[in-house]
């Protein structure tokens, strides 16, 4: 069954430093997510993204979020300057058209120290 | 603005009982409803969905039950197993690239 494939697991960064996560969405899917939970907490919306640009945004994804999907494949969530309260789990999700159809990833658990 | 709310954060089942996990929403516009299970560390599984159309989706031992009056949809899980013991999202959407909603879950523990 195609899958959704997020790298790294886990990712220990400093605060202020950039991040990167990254996730392969499943090949014939239209559009691409993120979502993050923080421990204990419900999992949130952060991006949607369909046709090559963001079609909506939370206000948690402020000017230090980015997402690029730079070679038709890879769907990548930057962070430019962490803060403590980015440690989180950050799940990448896929759809094709369906709205029954969102695959999740695994996650990167992110830990900001 | 808790959009999409799970009112218990747990839940104890005997196996082989039922479970009964319930959710409500407050927004009028979602139509599409979805069931999530998570496992620690991994992401969420889809389980089951309905639609605003309707007010019951059986899926084996999954049932799930929406009241578009009450704003109330439930999953019912019979019989229950320990392998269901995990994480249970509640979900909504409305139409078109709408994201996904999701309300805090609650932990299902089975026990046998």
């Amino acid at each position: 069954e195609p899958e959704v494939t997020q790298t790294p697991s886990h990712q220990v960064t400093q605060m202020g430093q950039e991040v990167i996560l990254r996730c392969v969405p499943i090949s014939n899917h239209l559009y691409f997510y993120w979502y993050r939970q923080i421990l204990g907490q419900k999992v949130e919306f952060l991006v949607s993204f369909y046709n090559n640009e963001i079609s909506e945004k939370s206000e948690i994804f402020d000017d230090q979020f980015s997402v690029e999907r730079p070679d038709g494949s890879n769907f990548t969530l930057k962070i430019r300057s962490t803060k403590l309260e980015d440690s989180a789990m950050y799940f990448c999700a896929s759809r094709q058209g369906s709205p029954y159809g969102y695959t999740f990833g695994s996650g990167t658990r992110l830990t900001v120290v | 603005d808790q959009q999409v709310k799970q009112n218990s954060p747990s839940l104890s089942v005997q196996e082989g009982r039922i479970s009964i996990l319930n959710c409500d929403y407050t927004n009028s516009m979602f139509d599409y409803f979805l069931w999530y299970k998570k496992y620690p560390a991994e992401g969420p599984t889809f389980l089951i969905s309905i639609s605003s159309i309707k007010d019951k989706n059986e899926d084996g031992r999954f049932t799930v039950f929406l009241n578009k009056s009450a704003k109330h949809l439930s999953l019912h899980i019979v019989p229950s197993q320990p392998g269901d013991s995990a994480v249970y999202f509640c979900a909504a959407s409305g139409r078109g690239n709408t994201p996904l909603v999701f309300g805090k879950g609650t932990r299902l523990s089975v026990i046998a």
